[in-house]
């Protein structure tokens, strides 16, 4: 089964509107952490936004948001007030376990979702 | 004042070569990555290193090694290379220990095989 999965392989959003990134993830651990990157076309990965599986308060960084909804474990990514320079494949990953050893430290990643911002 | 650097960026060689992509990071990470992204965009992990210790290897073939000098270097070494090897080979690197550590990725290497 896959942990993260991003059901949007594509979206269109006008120029200034909102948009949601969708992710939902599968773990049976307590601990563990959710993060967004943006990979744009010129191929870098940047990191977005954190949220750790312990954290109250939904993340939030800039124009970026997090919606995490526990229960549902979904981290749906927000980007207000799109800008051109949004478009761009987004990436949501999750790091599994508090500590470290063995796996703990690595990124799993969903597929991802390419997002094409209209003028 | 790059933090993550590799080289080469673009590598293009023939099948059966031996090749290696180098990775340097300037953050004081303890901990270096190696992840594979394929032509479908798919990012997968394929190795990490935490002080010089090889810590986790998933199912790649064992013509990849990766090779760790000192803890701000991580070299990927792939011997016999085939049409499938083709893909975007990510380093990243990070604080190990417990809480969020968020890791930092180089700008990649393109490695195509003909």
């Amino acid at each position: 089964a896959q942990k993260i999965t991003q059901t949007q392989p594509g979206m269109f959003v006008q120029e200034k509107e909102a948009v949601t990134l969708d992710c939902t993830y599968d773990t049976s651990d307590q601990s563990y952490g959710l993060f967004w990157y943006k990979q744009p076309s010129s191929g870098e990965m940047i990191f977005l936004i954190y949220q750790g599986s312990y954290d109250e308060q939904n993340a939030t960084e800039g124009r970026y948001s997090l919606n995490f909804q526990k229960a549902r474990k979904s981290a749906n990514l927000v980007i207000s007030a799109s800008q051109l320079g949004d478009s761009a494949m987004y990436f949501c990953a999750m790091r599994e376990g508090w500590g470290y050893g063995g796996s703990q430290g690595n990124l799993i990643f969903g597929k991802g979702t390419k997002l094409s911002v209209k003028p | 004042d790059t933090a993550v650097s590799q080289t080469p960026k673009y590598l293009v060689t023939q099948m059966g070569n031996d090749k290696s992509i180098k990775c340097e990071q300037n953050l004081g990470h303890d901990t270096m990555y190696w992840y594979k992204q394929d032509s479908k965009k798919f990012l997968k992990i394929m190795f990490s290193y935490n002080n010089k210790e090889l810590i986790i290897n998933e199912t790649v073939p064992n013509r990849f090694s990766p090779k760790s000098p000192d803890k701000a270097h991580l070299n990927l070494h792939i011997n016999s290379l085939e049409l499938g090897d083709s893909a975007v080979y990510f380093c990243a690197s990070s604080h190990s220990g417990t809480g969020f550590h968020e890791q930092y990725f180089g700008p990649g290497t393109r490695l195509t095989v003909t």
